[in-house]
């Protein structure tokens, strides 16, 4: 079975400091893609950033990165000068090349301090 | 905004009863899927649908029920409701049958069950 685990409950970051939230993940599968996911308190659920189990670079969308570290199996968000309006829960999420279905971490609430 | 839109944004409802929530797609995507998110469950796959066919099902009850509708709408049906069944159904929807496509999601529709 597929599992996302998010050990960070809650961190507070200052306004402009680089931020990284944790995701390691359990997968038997060669082939899986990973997501990152922003939930502000509005509800909506946007997605951020990908990375598949074959891409050799670190995926990179704007100021968000992924550290994908395979062997470890952890795919930790890097959000670079951070904003305001960054605060919200992230989430991460895996999926199988060979099933269509989302499996999902706890998430991680940011809270950017001015 | 992803381009999937659901409706109602609200709904409020009393035990027993029986509710419809309805989404449509981004224009092309051919996938639905439908997640609960609720507090103590955190986001769960429900069903899957791909061009008028499920295709797959996670943790759904059966007193729940989807359908997609040959202009590729799609509806979730809840019957029966429960006090737990209060929660955010996210509908979100996918170019292709699936694998590591981005899901995009619609801006949820909150269900009280009082």
């Amino acid at each position: 079975a597929q599992k996302i685990t998010q050990t960070q409950p809650g961190m507070f970051v200052q306004e402009k400091e680089a931020v990284t939230l944790d995701c390691t993940y359990d997968t038997s599968d060669q082939s899986y893609g990973l997501f990152w996911y922003k939930q502000p308190s509005s509800g909506e659920m946007i997605f951020l950033i990908y990375q598949g189990s074959y891409d050799e670079q670190n995926a990179t969308e704007g100021r968000y990165s992924l550290n994908f570290q395979k062997a470890r199996k952890s795919a930790n968000l890097v959000i670079s000068a951070s904003q305001l309006g960054d605060s919200a829960m992230y989430f991460c999420a895996i999926i199988r090349r060979s099933n269509y279905q989302l499996i999902w971490g706890a998430g991680t609430k940011l809270i950017i301090k001015p | 905004d992803s381009g999937v839109t659901q409706t109602p944004k609200h709904l409020i409802t009393a035990t027993g009863q029986r509710v419809t929530l309805r989404c449509s797609p981004r224009s092309g995507d051919l996938s639905v899927y439908w997640y609960q998110q609720s507090l103590d469950q955190g986001l769960q796959f429900l069903i899957q649908y791909y061009n008028g066919e499920e295709r797959a099902k996670g943790n759904i009850l059966e007193r729940f029920s989807a359908q997609q509708f040959p202009d590729l709408h799609s509806e979730l049906n809840l019957s029966s409701l429960e006090l737990g069944d209060s929660a955010l159904y996210f509908c979100a929807s996918s170019p292709r049958l699936g694998g590591t496509d981005t899901q995009y999601f619609g801006p949820g529709t909150r269900l009280t069950v009082l």
